[in-house]
């Protein structure tokens, strides 16, 4: 099993709605960052969360991180179909920067 | 600015060849790792390095070697290859740490690598 599990794999929502996509580790995190993954692509960085409560925003994407540092969740507000992608949650846990990932959470946007 | 740059983007191997993949970076980034992403997976470490002439082993190094003579190039190669080793291979350098915490991790476009 993956030390950090991400839920759902996969999520289709119409334009316009909402969605979140959540990321768990059963150990605490030294740091959690948030990546998104174009088909066929890189990775690109979108967030990245160190404090217990920590809560980030920009453009239409939140990410946070709860108080005990081993779940955290990205909510996507409005979506659009340039939102349409693979998110992967990354993990430290200790320094170093040995980042940890998910298995990842495909979305599509349905126009 | 180019950022992290690979070579090849994609390669078909036959099993037993070897190979080396290119990464480089122009950020002046002490940190690099080579991450692989197999089908529907996230990504696992191979080997990182904090510094040029200082490599380590991350989470699935078998099959692979590494070196780190500049601190812009941190080639990946693979001596003989299996059709285990078929997969996306990502290179990705960051600042490092610091007393501030953590640098995000900026990647390269990736190699899609076919053993066969």
């Amino acid at each position: 099993s993956q030390e950090l599990e991400q839920s759902p794999q996969s999520l289709i929502v119409q334009e316009g709605k909402n969605l979140t996509i959540n990321c768990t580790s059963s150990k605490t995190l030294y740091g959690l960052y948030w990546y998104k993954q174009k088909y066929g692509e890189g990775l690109i960085f979108l967030m990245m969360l160190q404090k217990g409560g920590e809560e980030k925003s920009h453009e239409k994407i939140t990410a946070k991180l709860d108080e005990k540092k081993q779940q955290s969740s990205l909510h996507i507000t409005a979506s659009q179909p340039s939102h349409a992608g693979i998110y992967l949650c990354g993990a430290d846990r200790a320094a170093g920067n040995k980042l940890t990932f998910g298995g990842g959470t495909r979305v599509l946007v349905k126009p | 600015n180019a950022g992290v740059t690979q070579t090849p983007k994609f390669r078909i191997l036959k099993i037993g060849q070897s190979m080396t993949l290119q990464c480089t970076q122009d950020m002046n980034h002490n940190y690099m790792y080579w991450y692989r992403q197999d089908p529907g997976m996230g990504l696992k470490l191979i080997y990182y390095s904090v510094g040029a002439g200082i490599t380590d082993k991350g989470e699935v190094p078998n099959g692979y070697n590494v070196s780190r003579s500049t601190t812009e190039d941190f080639p990946l190669r693979l001596e003989l290859a299996a059709p285990s080793q078929t997969s996306v291979y990502f290179c990705a350098s960051s600042y490092g740490t610091g007393l501030a915490g953590q640098y995000e991790q900026y990647f390269g476009p990736g190699t899609r690598l076919t053993v066969t």
